[in-house]
């Protein structure tokens, strides 16, 4: 079993539409969390961080559930230029150990 | 505020030849990480510098891979020599404290 687990999609919805993603980790241990975006043939770039308590920045939630061992996304209103592949990020601060999701893709069709 | 800096940006080489990454992370940011990203898959940490000392590289391929940071500044990572399986991104990234930024990467071709 993978240690970071995200469905690879592609996930192809309509704009306007909530999406959401669900990211599994194996290692209880796991203390940050994060989700990534990156674009076609360009580099990750920070979305959000995920705390305990789950956090909102506008149109995109994060929410962690440890005691199930996941990490969830939600994108409500969705627009055209959210499409994009979306990284799972887990570190396991004792051990300084990062590992990335193999990422979900998202096509926002008009 | 310049971002991560990496060359080449693009590098193709033949099975057995040896190629090398230069990074220059984002000033101020003690923390560099190098990443190999195949097609299809999300970024594999292969070595975290802390300044100039090695944080982890459990999953550097030590047998052909090496890396420094010299200085506990700009890095370089080589392949020597390279097998065909190495075909892949390789990005740098730097943080200061969570957030990590990375560069646009080097992508490489072995033949």
């Amino acid at each position: 079993r993978k240690e970071v687990e995200q469905d690879p999609g592609p996930f192809n919805v309509p704009e306007g539409a909530t999406v959401a993603f669900n990211c599994t980790y194996s290692n209880s241990a796991s203390q940050s969390f994060f989700w990534y975006r990156q674009d076609c043939r360009k580099e990750p770039k920070l979305l959000m961080s995920v705390y305990s308590s789950g956090n909102e920045d506008g149109r995109f939630t994060a929410q962690l559930n440890r005691a199930s061992q996941y990490i969830s996304l939600l994108i409500r209103d969705s627009k055209l230029s959210d499409s994009a592949t979306y990284l799972c990020v887990v570190e396991y601060s004792s051990a300084s150990k990062i590992i990335f999701g193999s990422g979900t893709r998202l096509s926002i069709r008009p | 505020e310049a971002g991560v800096a990496q060359s080449p940006r693009y590098k193709i080489i033949e099975k057995r030849q040896s190629v090398a990454f230069w990074c220059n992370p984002i000033s101020g940011h003690a923390t560099l990480y190098w990443y190999q990203q195949i097609l299809g898959q999300g970024p594999k940490l292969l070595i975290q510098f802390q300044n100039n000392g090695v944080v982890d590289d459990s999953q550097l391929p030590k047998d052909r891979f090496s890396a420094e940071r010299l200085k506990g500044v700009d890095s370089t990572l080589k392949i020597q020599p390279a097998k065909l399986e190495d075909s892949a991104v390789y990005l740098c990234a730097s943080s200061l404290v969570e957030e990590q930024f990375f560069g646009p990467g080097t992508r490489l071709t072995v033949l």
